[in-house]
């Protein structure tokens, strides 16, 4: 059975400072690797999608990056403002077609 | 911005009472599903459909139902609401072949 970790759990940086969100994955044979922004009370917002036979994706100042083998992504957030606060899920796509959720950092920007 | 809708945003009902959430989109996807979301916990897949007339349950167990008889809507239902249906429920769709996922702003639901 699939497994997603995210660390940390929670993370508070002031404005300006470059960061890095971990996921980690327990069964490498993944389709494709989503991560997923969601503001409080709100539905999730994807942000990037990396398939598995991709690296990395870039969209603007994020940066998603995936190493299957290690069952391992990272997202990189350049230069992190407050409306960058959130809470950052990252989701896997194994057989069956269904995704299996993070449990997310919760992310402070302080201005 | 993904056009999928919920409705309503947000809804308190009493214990027993019978209930429908509504979950729209119009972008011709055929997958769609239901996660349920306790605060500050993670998402729980308990329904999915690949199409119309197709429905599963996903991996919570719940007592709510589903139906699909258009491609564009995909309503719950509790027949008879509990406490213990308190959260939030959001609603997803994606295309065929390995889309982006998109959701809804999603409902909560508290029961009295």
């Amino acid at each position: 059975k699939q497994e997603v970790t995210q660390i940390p759990a929670a993370l508070s940086v002031p404005e300006g400072e470059n960061l890095v969100l971990n996921c980690s994955f327990t069964d490498s044979a993944i389709y494709n690797l989503q991560w997923f922004r969601q503001d409080p009370g709100k539905g999730l917002t994807s942000l990037l999608l990396i398939q598995s036979s991709q690296r990395e994706q870039t969209s603007g100042r994020l940066n998603a990056s995936l190493d299957k083998s290690s069952g391992r992504s990272t997202l990189y957030i350049a230069a992190s403002q407050p409306g960058d606060s959130a809470t950052y899920l990252c989701a896997v796509k194994s057989s069956g077609d269904k995704l299996t959720f993070g449990t997310g950092t919760r992310l402070a920007v302080r201005p | 911005e993904a056009d999928i809708y919920q409705t309503p945003r947000y809804l308190v009902i009493g214990t027993g009472k019978k209930i429908t959430l509504e979950c729209s989109q119009t972008m011709g996807h055929d997958k769609m599903y239901w996660y349920q979301q306790d605060p500050g916990m993670e998402l729980h897949l308990i329904h999915y459909s690949y199409g119309v007339n197709s429905t599963e349950k996903g991996d919570l167990s719940s007592e709510s139902t589903v139906s699909r008889i258009r491609t564009e809507h995909f309503p719950l239902t509790l027949e008879s609401a509990r406490p213990s249906h308190t959260s939030q429920y959001l609603c997803a769709s994606t295309g065929q072949g390995s889309l982006p996922l998109h959701f809804g702003n999603g409902t909560r639901l508290t029961v009295t």
